[in-house]
C-alpha cells in the first residue's frame, strides 16, 4: 500500500482535461507546498513535470498545472494529447512520516 | 549535458549480493543530494534511498531495505553505489540512479534528474 493515494486509472478524449488527485495526510501534504509530478512513459524513465505543488520545470508544456486543497494535491492536464498517455506518480516530503513519498500512480488513457 | 548512468544491475540468489553503481556527469556532483528509486515489473515507483550532498554523511533508507542495503558516494568519481545484501526475490526491479533537489531544512522537494535505470533479479 502506497503511502499517498491515487486513482488506479484515469480516461479522457483528445482536447479534453483530466485531474489525477493524490491524497496524503494533514503532516505532509497538508502542511507542506512540497508536492511533485512525475510523468512515466512505457520503457522510459520518469520525467519530474510538477514541483512545488505549481511549479513547472523549464521545458515542460503548460497544458499540466497543479493545485493542492487541504490533505489533497491535483495534477490537472488540459487540452489531452495522444502522447499524454502513460503513469503518473505524486511524490511529497513527508514530514514525520519520512523523507520522501510516493503515490501509487496512475495510468493515464487517452480515448 | 547532465546525466546519470547505472550499471552494475544482474542476477542474484536470495540471500546474496550485489553492488550497483551510478555514474554522475555534467553538473557538480558532490553538491547534489542522491537517491535510489526502484520499480518493481508492472509496479509503481518506490523510493528506498538518500544519501545527502558533499561528505555522505546523512543517509536515509525505507523500511523495505534499512539494514540491508547501503548508499555511498565517492565524489572524486562522481559516482554513487547501492550495497544491496541479503537480497530477496521482492528485491527484484529496476533501479534509478535520480539526482535530489532539497528545500529548506532539508526537506525533500523533487526528483529532477534520472538515469535509465539498471535492473535486479533476484531468483534461486
Amino acid at each position: 500500500q502506497s503511502a499517498l493515494t491515487q486513482p488506479a486509472s484515469v480516461s479522457g478524449s483528445p482536447g479534453r482535461s483530466i485531474t489525477i488527485s493524490c491524497t496524503g495526510g494533514s503532516s505532509d501534504v497538508g502542511t507542506y507546498d512540497l508536492v511533485s509530478w512525475y510523468q512515466q512513459h512505457p520503457g522510459k524513465a520518469p520525467k519530474v513535470i510538477i514541483y512545488d505543488v505549481t511549479r513547472r520545470p523549464s521545458g515542460v508544456s503548460g497544458r499540466f498545472s497543479g493545485s493542492k486543497s487541504g490533505n489533497t494535491a491535483y495534477l490537472t492536464i488540459s487540452g489531452l494529447q495522444a502522447e499524454d498517455e502513460g503513469d503518473y506518480y505524486c511524490c511529497s516530503y513527508g514530514g514525520s512520516r519520512g523523507l520522501v513519498l510516493l503515490g501509487g500512480g496512475t495510468k493515464l488513457t487517452v480515448l | 549535458e547532465v546525466q546519470l548512468m547505472e550499471s552494475g544491475g544482474g542476477s542474484g540468489q536470495p540471500g546474496g549480493s550485489l553492488r550497483l553503481s551510478c555514474a554522475a556527469s555534467g553538473f557538480t556532483f558532490f553538491t547534489y543530494t542522491m537517491n535510489w528509486v526502484r520499480q518493481a515489473p508492472g509496479k509503481g515507483l518506490e523510493w528506498i534511498s538518500f544519501i545527502g550532498s558533499e561528505s555522505g554523511t546523512t543517509t536515509y533508507y525505507a523500511e523495505s531495505v534499512k539494514g540491508r542495503f547501503t548508499v555511498s558516494r565517492d565524489n572524486a568519481k562522481n559516482s554513487l553505489y547501492l550495497q544491496m545484501d541479503s537480497l530477496t526475490y521482492e528485491d527484484t526491479g529496476l533501479y534509478y540512479c535520480v539526482r535530489g533537489v532539497m528545500g529548506v531544512a532539508m526537506r525533500f522537494r523533487a526528483f529532477d534528474v534520472w538515469g535509465r535505470g539498471t535492473m535486479v533479479t533476484v531468483f534461486s
